[in-house]
């Protein structure tokens, strides 16, 4: 079983719909967990944070579930730009500083 | 300022050939990041340095793989024997002491 598990999608939406992407982990010793946005061809850069109190940022809102061991990133009013995909990612590796990627979920947001 | 800096950007070798890939890190960033991206996946981790200590190893996928890190600033990735199955774009990403870290644009490597 992969550490990081994502739905690949695609998810294909019109402009201002609302999407949410799911993550599960398999580490319940996790503690760090982020939303990665990679477009076509470029480098992956963090688009926030994961806070056990769920956290917003604009029109993006992530939540974890510990217990579930459940991350989710919400997003409002999809702008086209938008378009890319997004990589569900926890802290690991032997040293504890590793980013463990899920396999990403590809949005497409069309006019 | 300067973002990582990833040289070759493409890479072509025949299959046992070696190659040696560079990052260059932000500047006064501590630790580096490899990380290898098959195509269609995620990011996988391969290994980790703080300054030139390398910690963290577990990721290598084979003893053909093997980074360096002398003067804890420039990284060299060398793979050794490269096979078809070694193709993929290989990241490099540097950090603070956080865990915010930024990535390279990538090398493209492609074994025929």
């Amino acid at each position: 079983r992969k550490e990081v598990e994502q739905d690949p999608g695609p998810f294909n939406v019109p402009e201002g719909a609302t999407v949410a992407f799911n993550c599960t982990y398999s580490n319940s010793a996790s503690q760090s967990f982020f939303w990665y946005r990679q477009d076509c061809r470029k480098e992956p850069k963090l688009l926030m944070s994961v806070y056990s109190s769920g956290n917003e940022d604009g029109r993006f809102t992530a939540q974890l579930n510990r217990a579930s061991q459940y991350i989710s990133l919400l997003i409002r009013d999809s702008k086209l730009s938008d378009s890319a995909t997004y990589l569900c990612v926890v802290i690991g590796g032997q040293a504890g500083t590793a980013l463990i990627f899920g396999k990403g979920t590809t949005l497409s947001v069309s006019s | 300022g300067a973002g990582v800096s990833q040289s070759p950007r493409y890479k072509v070798a025949k299959r046992g050939q070696d190659v040696a890939l560079r990052c260059d890190p932000i500047s006064g960033h501590v630790s580096l990041f490899w990380y290898q991206q098959a195509l269609g996946q995620g990011p996988e981790f391969l290994t980790y340095f703080q300054n030139e200590a390398q910690l963290d190893k577990s990721g290598l996928p084979s003893d053909r793989f093997f980074a360096e890190r002398p003067e804890g600033s420039v990284s060299t990735l060398k793979i050794q024997r490269t096979q078809q199955e070694d193709s993929a774009v290989y990241l490099c990403a540097s950090s603070t002491t956080g865990y915010e870290q930024y990535f390279g644009p990538g090398t493209r490597l492609t074994v025929t």
